[in-house]
C-alpha cells in the first residue's frame, strides 16, 4: 500500500485566490511526522511545513497551512492569498518515527498560478 | 546557514561510464539519502545511511551502490551508466530516527546518459 498518496496531478489557481492540495497517508506508527515541500522549476526542494502526530493545532508558516484530520488520515497542505511564485511541484511527506528512518513521498501535485 | 552540497548540478555521461555523484553536509546528520525524481513517479529512494560505513536498500537500488566513509560525505555510484538512468538525482540529510526534523536538500544532479 502507498504510504503517501497525492490524487492531484495538477491543480489550477487564479492569484490572490487560495488552493488546497490533497494529500493521505498510512501508517500504524502512532508517532509520525508530516511535512510539505515546494519544487520550483530550479529543482531545489524547498521545505514548507512540518505537522507532528501529537500536535494539537493545526500548523501554520505565513501563507501555508496544514489541515490535518488524524481521523481521516489525511494532510492537506492551504495556500492563501496565491502569487504567481507559488507555481511549482508540491509534495507530501512522511516519516515515521517509532519504525525507521525513511521518508516516504507522495507524487507531488504541478501547481499552476493564473495571473 | 545549513547545507547539502551535490558535486555536480548537471552530468552528461556515455553507456557504460562509471559515474560518482557526491554529496556532503555540514549538519552533522546522521542519516544521508539518495533518491531519484522523475516525471510523474515522485520520490523514489535508492539508497539510505544511518551512519558512517553503513547502507541500506531503498526501493530502487539495482545499478546503483553507495560509500559512505565520512559521517558528512554519501556518494552514489553507478558503475556502468545506461540511458535508463537518465534521471534528475537528490541528496538529502536528517537526523536520525526517533528525532524530529525536517529532510534537507541538496539542489540536485541532473544527469544525462547518452
Amino acid at each position: 500500500a502507498q504510504k503517501i498518496t497525492q490524487t492531484q496531478p495538477g491543480m489550477f489557481v487564479q492569484e490572490k485566490e487560495a488552493v488546497t492540495l490533497d494529500c493521505t497517508y498510512d501508517t500504524s506508527d502512532p508517532s509520525y511526522g508530516l511535512f510539505w515541500y515546494k519544487q520550483p522549476s530550479s529543482g531545489e526542494m524547498i521545505f514548507l511545513i512540518y505537522q507532528g502526530s501529537y500536535d494539537q493545532q493545526n500548523a501554520t508558516e505565513g501563507r501555508y497551512s496544514l489541515n490535518f484530520q488524524k481521523a481521516r488520515k489525511s494532510a492537506n497542505l492551504v495556500i492563501s492569498a496565491s502569487q504567481l511564485g507559488d507555481s511549482a511541484m508540491y509534495f507530501c511527506a512522511m516519516r515515521e518515527m517509532n519504525t525507521g528512518n525513511q521518508f516516504y513521498f507522495g507524487t507531488g501535485t504541478s501547481l499552476t498560478v493564473i495571473p | 546557514d545549513v547545507k547539502v552540497t551535490q558535486s555536480s548540478r548537471y552530468l552528461v555521461k556515455r553507456t557504460g561510464e562509471k559515474v560518482f555523484l557526491e554529496c556532503v553536509q555540514d549538519m552533522d546528520h546522521e542519516n544521508m539519502f539518495w533518491y531519484r525524481q522523475d516525471p510523474g513517479l515522485g520520490l523514489r529512494l535508492i539508497y539510505f545511511s544511518y551512519d558512517v560505513k553503513m547502507k541500506e536498500k531503498g526501493d530502487i537500488p539495482e545499478g546503483y551502490s553507495v560509500s559512505r566513509e565520512k559521517k558528512e560525505r554519501f556518494s552514489l555510484i553507478l558503475e556502468s551508466a545506461s540511458t535508463n538512468q537518465t534521471s534528475m538525482y537528490l541528496c538529502a540529510s536528517s537526523l536520525r530516527a526517533g528525532r524530529a526534523g525536517e529532510l534537507f536538500f541538496g539542489e540536485g544532479s541532473r544527469l544525462t546518459v547518452l
